[in-house]
């Protein structure tokens, strides 16, 4: 069955202490991606990857980190999360930018 | 640049009635335009796209969408609402002219009363 997986799916943390957010599909597709969803502002993309080892800042990218060392894994990275990153976050992965995004189940984001 | 808009955060619709959901986009380049769909506790999945080809397109679940470059706009509609239509709607916007960043608008919660 054609997925993305994100883990975890639930997580409360404190302010300071690292967390990864881990993202695997297993579609073969080039390009992954990092949405966080927030009550009135809808889907804001973090960051997102063309293909392996190319990255690049999406729309709020601070605060965050990512990498593609490999195709299918994409791991969300929080060096230092604050309460301002309690937010459901999405991976995406896709053909191509005209195509379909599929999308993981959401991992929800709690730091206090 | 691109953007989206869709008008209304709230839609409400009884059960058998038309929905109607507006999205109007603006884009610099020809637009490729994609409506998702939000189950409470999910991810999105998509509806329906535009790539180009016929300006009416048919997605699952009985919706479809009509392209109207003259308007910019790409509103979903369904003719007879149902209750497990109740979801968040999001209409998103994507171009070969700029870097992969696919712009969503703010969604459109839909309620369907019995």
């Amino acid at each position: 069955e054609a997925q993305v997986t994100q883990n975890p799916r639930y997580l409360i943390t404190v302010t300071g202490k690292k967390l990864t957010v881990t993202c695997s599909q297993n579609m073969n597709h080039e390009y992954m991606s990092w949405y966080r969803q927030d009550p009135g502002l809808g889907l804001r993309q973090i960051y997102y990857s063309m293909n392996v080892e190319v990255t690049d800042k999406g729309d709020v990218p601070e605060g965050y980190k990512v990498s593609r060392k490999e195709k299918r894994n994409f791991p969300l990275i929080l060096e230092s999360p604050s309460p301002n990153q309690t937010s459901l976050y999405f991976c995406t992965s896709s053909v191509g930018f005209t195509g379909e995004l599929f999308f993981g189940e959401g991992s929800r984001l709690t730091v206090l | 640049a691109q953007s989206v808009t869709q008008l209304g955060s709230h839609v409400s619709v009884s059960e058998g009635a038309l929905v109607l959901l507006r999205c109007n986009y603006s884009s610099s380049v020809p637009p490729y335009l994609f409506w998702y769909v939000q189950y409470p506790n999910q991810g999105l999945q998509l509806l329906l796209k535009y790539t180009s080809a016929a300006t009416l397109v048919k997605g699952i679940n009985g919706f479809e969408a009509e392209f109207k470059k003259s308007e910019t706009s790409f509103h979903l509609t369904k003719p007879s609402a149902h209750m497990s239509d109740a979801a968040e709607y999001f209409c998103a916007v994507t171009s070969s002219g700029g870097s992969y960043i696919p712009t969503f608008g703010r969604g459109t919660s839909l309620i369907v009363h019995p």
